[in-house]
């Protein structure tokens, strides 16, 4: 079935790197996306990949795309305290709907 | 920038009484989706509209239903509240047609039913 898997925590020390996992079921997906989501707020997307690409950088956001696996992972290099959030991860359903499935999200703790 | 706004950031209301809750967007965008926020199962679609009175059922509908009589405006309702829907609730709209699709979020509606 649709199934978008993360991992509920993690935390990591103030400078060193994030790595979020995310593991999804529809090989046919054609965009994955993560989203941030801080305290009291809705949902921002902070970038996207498309399903042919292996890799995506913004800035400090590097996206890796393992489709045999069916892998997605967001790395936060140089984490800071105002990257505290829940993130989320979803794949866009290519069956001709607009439906996205969302990951369980990842709450992302930052120790300063 | 696209703006999502919803009516309320904070709602209490009684087991059995009617609740609308309201999701305005701005930038003419044809698609507007409503899902609600739970602990550990992450976001689920209750239902989404891609036009002016057309909606569709997403995962979860049941207990809810949705009225889009306007293009910028989305209603989700719940014909007599329960306190298993107690939960957050976040409006999102999304342009047809782009390559990305990209979802724009609301700041979401924490409801609590008692």
């Amino acid at each position: 079935g649709e199934d978008v898997e993360q991992s509920l925590f993690l935390s990591v020390r103030e400078g060193d790197s994030s790595v979020i996992n995310c593991t999804y079921t529809d090989s046919s997906s054609t965009y994955l996306y993560w989203y941030k989501q801080e305290p009291g707020a809705g949902l921002q997307l902070l970038t996207y990949i498309f399903s042919n690409m292996d890799m995506k950088q913004d800035q400090r956001l590097t996206v890796l795309l393992n489709k045999k696996d069916k892998h997605l992972s967001l790395r936060i290099a140089d984490t800071q305290t105002g990257d505290s959030a829940i993130y989320f991860c979803a794949e866009r359903f290519t069956s001709g709907t607009y439906k996205y499935i969302f990951g369980t999200g990842t709450r992302l703790k930052v120790l300063a | 920038d696209v703006k999502v706004t919803q009516s309320s950031r904070y709602l209490v209301k009684r087991t059995g009484e009617k609740v609308f809750l309201e999701c305005v967007q701005d930038m003419d965008h044809e698609n507007m989706f409503w899902y609600r926020q739970d602990p550990g199962l992450g976001l689920r679609l209750i239902y989404f509209s891609y036009d002016v009175k057309m909606k569709e059922k997403g995962d979860i509908p049941e207990g809810y239903s949705v009225s889009r009589e306007k293009k910028e405006r989305f209603s989700l309702i719940l014909e007599s509240a329960s306190t298993n829907q107690t939960s957050m609730y976040l409006c999102a709209s999304s342009l047809f047609g782009t390559s990305t699709d990209t979802q724009y979020f609301g700041p979401g509606t924490r409801l609590t039913v008692l």
